[in-house]
């Protein structure tokens, strides 16, 4: 099967429950930042971005926050459903990366029926 | 955003040979990421790919175990050298702004045995 998210801290949820998911990035400069959604044998998709100059941000059940004093980033899935079972990674980028992408360890979310 | 094919999406291949991996993009972009992400664990950028340039590898790649081509704005490749067990991975292509989300093709899955 596939190894994605093996090694990779689990949040077990209830279907219909919230999900959080938590980052910590690393670079204060960064100014744009990005959640992905990484399903077995596929590459990360695109969830939900914001820019630095937010603290929120929301999507089709999704919220993106952002603490830039304690360089922290959380996603928030409302009624959490199966097809929600993933790997998710949060990513940073800055001007001053070059626009290059810095992903987190990511989190692997496993929803219980 | 733009639409990503990359092949092959896996491959089984003996040490000491060579894999090159395709991602055509539908619409000229200026710059084309490529990641590795090996088993269970995030994505680590191997390199940046602009057209009409050499790529830029970060700390740890290099391009004779990891050259790379970039012939136009909707095509790039990247061969993995010489394999040995370690280069087992999945290798992703991406393309973005910075501005606008990224988007990764679906990733190429090999095997060296």
């Amino acid at each position: 099967g596939e190894s994605v998210g093996l090694h990779l801290p689990t949040l077990s949820v209830q279907e219909g429950d919230n999900s959080i998911i938590n980052c910590a990035y690393s670079n204060s400069a960064s100014d744009y930042f990005i959640w992905y959604k990484q399903e077995s044998g596929k590459g990360p998709q695109f969830i939900i971005d914001i820019r630095s100059n937010m603290d929120k941000r929301q999507g089709q059940r999704v919220t993106v926050l952002l603490n830039k004093t304690v360089k922290h980033l959380s996603l928030q899935i409302a009624a959490t459903q199966p097809g929600d079972s993933a790997v998710y990674f949060c990513a940073e980028t800055g001007y001053n990366a070059g626009n290059m992408l810095t992903f987190g360890g990511g989190t692997r979310l496993m929803v219980k029926p | 955003s733009a639409v990503i094919s990359q092949k092959p999406s896996r491959d089984i291949c003996q040490r000491g040979t060579s894999l090159t991996i395709q991602c055509q993009v539908d619409s000229q972009v200026t710059m084309m990421f490529w990641y590795r992400q090996q088993p269970g664990q995030s994505l680590t950028l191997i390199a940046t790919a602009n057209q009409g340039s050499e790529a830029t590898y970060e700390s740890g790649f290099v391009i004779d175990k990891f050259p790379i081509s970039r012939p136009n704005l909707t095509f790039s490749t990247l061969t993995v050298s010489n394999m040995s067990p370690e280069d087992s991975s999945i290798y992703l292509c991406s393309v973005g702004t910075g501005r606008n989300g990224y988007t990764f093709g679906s990733g190429t899955r090999l095997t060296v045995v």
